[in-house]
């Protein structure tokens, strides 16, 4: 089974500075997603940023950015020029390109602080 | 963007009535919805997977007569808290991924509070 493991339950950054999330995920699979959700105070659940297993390139959104590394089956996510509106808690998630499963699998989160 | 909502945002109630939660996508045609259990500071939880036109699938140790799962149409999943109890105070939210999604990517109501007092 496939699992996804976040090993800082709490990060904290300087406004304007830049951090890194970490995320891990054990699978025998070579076809998948990967994910990063953003869950800021009002509990709604935003996609930050994906990344196909198939593709090399590591996703870029804006400020964000992974560091795919698919022989490691590291995901970590770049914040830069962090900003207050980036406090929030993050989700590393998973799911299988295999089939019709669309479950994702979760990391249990880490928690962003940004200080001004 | 694709668009999920979520009716009631909040709900109180008292012991032993029963609560449905509705879960639309309002933009797009959802044949499967999820529906999650979230506590303070915690990971979703997945409860259960809403098919439409069939059965819902239930997760390992989630009571089946307890949360009621009705996929109605391809737009609205309801999930059904029966004889709720102070532990079934939590927040539940709903997801769906869009039949023709980008990078298998879900997207998510904004969630329901529910408490039972």
């Amino acid at each position: 089974a496939q699992t996804v493991t976040q090993s800082q339950p709490e990060m904290s950054v300087q406004e304007a500075e830049t951090v890194t999330l970490s995320c891990t995920y054990d699978t025998s699979e070579s076809d998948y997603y990967l994910f990063w959700y953003k869950q800021p105070p009002s509990r709604q659940m935003i996609l930050v940023i994906r990344q196909e297993a198939y593709k090399q390139q590591n996703a870029t959104e804006n400020r964000f950015s992974v560091n795919f590394q698919k022989a490691a089956k590291s995901f970590s996510l770049k914040i830069s020029d962090s900003q207050l509106g980036d406090a929030a808690m993050y989700f590393c998630a998973y799911r299988t390109n295999a089939g019709n499963n669309r479950k994702l699998i979760w990391g249990l989160g880490t928690s962003l602080a940004v200080n001004p | 963007g694709a668009v999920v909502s979520q009716h009631p945002s909040r709900v109180i109630c008292k012991s032993g009535t029963s609560v449905k939660i509705e879960c639309r996508s309002l933009d797009f045609q959802a044949t499967t919805m999820f529906w999650y259990r979230q506590f303070p500071k915690q990971s979703l939880m997945l409860m259960a997977t809403s098919n439409e036109g069939s059965k819902a699938t239930y997760e390992q140790g989630v009571e089946k007569d307890k949360f009621l799962i009705n996929h109605a149409s391809l737009t609205l999943s309801t999930l059904t808290v029966t004889s709720a109890h102070p532990e079934d105070s939590s927040f539940y939210i709903c997801s769906a991924p869009p039949p023709v999604h980008k990078g298998g990517a879900q997207y998510f109501g904004p969630g329901t509070r529910l408490t039972v007092l």
